[in-house]
């Protein structure tokens, strides 16, 4: 069964670094979205997005935040500018279509130190 | 705003207890809701969305407008039935993100 992967599945960074976390989606599904959770805390949503544009994002992300489909296959986040406050589990989902079942990558656990 | 609410942070129930995970929202408009599920070491998956009205793995919740409310219940849980799980909200007049609620461990004892 085709599932959605993430990697690397543990990044560690220095603060004020960029990091750039990697998903590839369910081949077949159009609408990708990026997810994070701090530890103890709620799963948030970050930002929507479908047919290489951004069609939603919270209040989390901010400049420092940027999504991208480099090509085919791959959706990444990327953190401009790492800050302490956004260590936390980031969960990559793809949806076949708009309101359908998101399915969820296995989470890239992001330590900023 | 939209908002989802699951008071219990954990749930000890005996095997073949009856289980409630209770779930409140708050929206103004029309959501679609959902229960997502996460066994240990296991990913994020959803468990069932009020629009289908299936029963998946026993597992049954009714949407209650009035009361805002969308528990999932079984009548008989299982010791594989031990997990996270997540009531989540999709605003569906703003798109298609999910809210999550802050979750429920479920723990089923034998």
């Amino acid at each position: 069964e085709p599932e959605v992967t993430q990697t690397p599945s543990h990044q560690v960074t220095q603060m004020g670094q960029e990091v750039i976390l990697r998903c590839v989606p369910i081949s077949n599904h159009l609408y990708f979205y990026w997810y994070r959770q701090i530890l103890g805390q709620k799963v948030e949503f970050l930002v929507s997005f479908y047919n290489n544009e951004i069609s939603e994002k919270s209040e989390i992300f901010d400049d420092q935040f940027s999504v991208e489909r480099p090509d085919g296959s791959n959706f990444t986040l990327k953190i401009r500018s790492t800050k302490l406050e956004d260590s936390a589990m980031y969960f990559c989902a793809s949806s076949e279509r708009n309101y359908n079942e998101q399915f969820f990558g296995p989470g890239t656990r992001l330590t900023v130190l | 705003a939209q908002r989802v609410t699951q008071p219990e942070k954990l749930l000890s129930v005996f095997k073949g207890a009856p289980v409630e995970l209770k779930c409140n929202y708050s929206y103004s408009g029309s959501p679609e809701l959902f229960w997502y599920v996460q066994y240990s070491r296991q990913r994020l998956q959803l468990l069932l969305r009020h629009i289908s009205r299936e029963s998946i793995k026993g597992f049954t919740a009714d949407l209650n407008k009035g009361e805002t409310s969308f528990h999932l219940k079984k009548p008989f849980a299982q010791e594989e039935d031990s997990a996270m799980y997540y009531c989540a909200l999709s605003p569906m007049e703003y798109g298609n993100k999910l809210v999550f609620g802050a979750g429920t461990i479920l723990r089923v004892k034998s």
